[in-house]
């Protein structure tokens, strides 16, 4: 199994850009997670779902969208980027309750913006 | 407001130390307790988890001890090693299917 995995791993954007970070989970998952990450802060909750077609808000979510069309995948979009979401940005799975509450990390994707 | 607190921020200790990171939580519904680990340019990977039900638990070197009444918990490192140097969240979650706030994470020196 590959596990979580994230595309791409490196990225540079320029002001107002658009992207798309992907997150794959091969584990067949319900719920999975997307958070940022930044010197000093923690990880930080952009947006969540508990299964395809659910998704929720978390801590952070200004400037970012997301979908949930099927288990596998959870897309994170970034629409007009700015310096501020310069970060790591990481996509996490889990199974849902009542099975083990371990969430899995993907590597991350390390992200730009100038 | 910031769930879960934890300190120091940093740490650095001699092989064979025990490092001790503290968190410190608000919430009194948490009911599951983890310490998660992360290696420089990796994404953070379980190491172990509590619940408030027992005091202490152990995993090899690796040790949570947990103070319900004091709404706090620590991780301490047994016999420490220069593999260990990472940086380590602890977080906190209840009711099983709410999203994980993590503390703002310590990072680990353990120097030869």
């Amino acid at each position: 199994n590959a596990g979580v995995t994230q595309t791409p791993k490196f990225r540079i954007l320029k002001i107002g850009q658009s992207m798309t970070l992907q997150c794959t989970q091969d584990m067949n998952h319900n719920y999975m997670y997307w958070y940022r990450q930044d010197p000093g802060m923690g990880l930080k909750l952009i947006y969540y779902s508990v299964g395809a077609g659910i998704t929720d808000k978390g801590e952070v979510p200004n400037g970012y969208n997301v979908s949930r069309s099927t288990t596998e995948d959870f897309p994170l979009r970034l629409e007009l980027a700015a310096p501020s979401q310069t970060s790591v940005y990481f996509c996490a799975s889990r199974s849902p309750p009542p099975s083990t509450d371990t969430q899995y990390f993907g590597p991350g994707t390390r992200l730009t913006v100038l | 407001q910031q769930q879960v607190k934890q300190s120091p921020q940093s740490l650095i200790v001699q092989k064979g130390g025990i490092p001790i990171i503290n968190c410190a939580y608000e919430n009194t519904a948490f009911d599951y307790f983890p310490w998660y680990q992360q290696f420089p340019g990796k994404g953070p990977a379980l190491l172990i988890a509590i619940r408030p039900d027992v005091s202490e638990k152990k995993e090899g070197r690796f040790t949570i001890s947990f103070n319900k009444s004091a709404k706090q918990f620590s991780l301490h490192i047994m016999d420490s090693q220069p593999g260990d140097s990472a940086t380590y969240f602890c977080a906190a979650s209840w009711a099983g299917n709410t999203p994980l706030v993590f503390g703002k994470g310590t990072r680990l020196s353990v120097i030869a």
